[in-house]
């Protein structure tokens, strides 16, 4: 069985400060892929990342990074200097790939509100 | 990235009403896939398929009922909404990578609302 784990629901910030939501994850299988999603109030999934479990090189882009750490199981994602557009649900999700189907495992999400 | 279409984006209707939401994608992914997200945001897996004329349940169980004819058309069907049946109901599409490695990733459609009185 797989499970991913976002513990913050909600998030509240003040533009131009950074942020890191959570996200830890379980699985039983040594490969798999990673992703985050971010959902604006438009209701959309915006895929933003995908990460696979041989790859532990941290990415950046733009201002957003990406920590994705073996040891602890855990995949968070930084947004710097934020600003009022990257107010969002953002979602953590996990698969296995072939073994799963391709199914994605979501997390809870947590809603990030930037406020100017 | 993937075309992904859903329609109607907002939809109000009776209990007891037929209904079909519509999703089409024009980038030729084998892999479609429906999911309910109720407001408490949480994305369930209802439906899948792997291809033309095949359908599988996902993780929620689900009164609604699919279907895969064409390669870029999967629909949804409610036969009696309730309304139970409100919520938002997300379309995704997916396609093996090429290279080495699985690089499935699934591409989202905008969604539609779905409220049943």
């Amino acid at each position: 069985a797989q499970k991913v784990t976002q513990a913050q629901t909600e998030i509240s910030v003040v533009e131009k400060e950074d942020v890191t939501l959570d996200c830890v994850y379980e699985t039983r299988d040594t490969t798999y892929y990673l992703f985050w999603y971010k959902q604006p109030p438009s209701g959309e999934l915006v895929f933003l990342i995908r990460r696979n479990s041989f790859d532990e090189q941290n990415e950046i882009s733009g201002r957003y990074s990406w920590n994705f750490q073996k040891s602890t199981s855990s995949f968070n994602f930084t947004i710097t200097a934020s600003q009022v557009v990257d107010s969002a649900v953002y979602f953590c999700a996990l698969t296995t790939g072939e073994t799963s189907g391709s199914r994605l495992t979501f997390g809870e999400g947590t809603q990030l509100t930037v406020n100017p | 990235e993937a075309d992904i279409y859903q329609t109607p984006r907002y939809l109000v209707i009776g209990t007891g009403k037929k209904i079909t939401l519509e999703c089409s994608q024009t980038m030729g992914h084998d892999k479609m896939y429906w999911y309910q997200q109720d407001p408490g945001m949480e994305l369930h897996l209802i439906h899948y398929s792997y291809g033309v004329n095949s359908t599988e349940k996902g993780d929620l169980s689900s009164e609604s009922t699919v279907s895969r004819i064409r390669t870029e058309h999967f629909p949804l069907t409610l036969e009696s909404a309730r309304p139970s049946h409100t919520s938002q109901y997300l379309c995704a599409s997916s396609e093996l990578g090429a290279g080495t490695g699985f690089t499935d990733t699934q591409y989202f459609g905008p969604g539609t609302r779905l409220t049943v009185l």
